[in-house]
């Protein structure tokens, strides 16, 4: 079946530091790929997504690419801020299908 | 564009009774909607799917008898959480799947009901 696998966190970085997390999948067909993000105590929040094999995301500054040739679809932002503490998860939809499945969730932790 | 809202956002009740959380696409008419659950630190756990008119599709071990899930117009759908007990205590989140501004159709998601069964 389908499957996302997400870096484990959390992941703590300074103010301004680069981020990237990593994000790979499993699938049959060509899945649309998603991330989201969830503030504390708040619902899920469509960050960005890709579509087909070579897209590029992108959204407050965030980007991910869709990679067939390594089924990946990592996370990065050059400089981040305090405010981009959340919880990020990485998603697929199979195409046919409506349902997403998730990773598990990356906690990002920001110090100023 | 774009909005779904949950209500209530905090819901506290004694063992036994029953809880309806309510998710509405309040700019966008939804066909379809999803129920998760997420347990704290966890990722989100599809319970069922929802289609407007007809009966929700539940995800293996979700007992339907117990999470009654009504998607009554393109705009609402409820779970009933029956006879709730401490067990059952957790976050619920809600999304609608819909077409908006010309994008490709997409999942978009409630901002979570907290469940606190007592």
């Amino acid at each position: 079946g389908d499957s996302v696998t997400q870096m484990e966190g959390p992941v703590t970085l300074s103010e301004e530091a680069f981020l990237t997390i990593n994000c790979t999948y499993t699938a049959t067909g060509y899945p649309s790929l998603f991330w989201y993000v969830q503030y504390p105590g708040e619902g899920l929040q469509l960050l960005l997504k890709a579509t087909k094999a070579d897209d590029k995301g992108s959204n407050k500054g965030f980007e991910a690419t869709y990679r067939k040739e390594t089924t990946s679809f990592h996370l990065e932002k050059g400089s981040v801020q305090v405010s981009d503490s959340a919880v990020y998860f990485c998603a697929l939809e199979n195409s046919g299908y409506s349902t997403l499945t998730f990773g598990k969730g990356t906690m990002l932790l920001v110090s100023p | 564009g774009a909005v779904v809202s949950q209500h209530p956002s905090w819901v506290i009740c004694k063992s036994g009774t029953s809880v309806k959380i309510e998710c509405r696409s309040l700019d966008f008419q939804a066909t379809t909607m999803f129920w998760y659950r997420q347990f704290p630190k966890q990722s989100l756990m599809l319970m069922a799917t929802s289609n407007e008119g007809s009966k929700a599709t539940y995800e293996q071990g979700v007992e339907k008898d117990k999470f009654l899930i009504n998607h009554a117009s393109l705009t609402l759908s409820t779970l009933t959480v029956t006879s709730a007990h401490p067990e059952d205590s957790s976050f619920y989140i809600c999304s609608a799947s819909g077409i908006v501004s010309g994008s490709t159709e997409t999942q978009y998601f409630g901002p979570g009901t907290r469940l606190l069964v007592l």
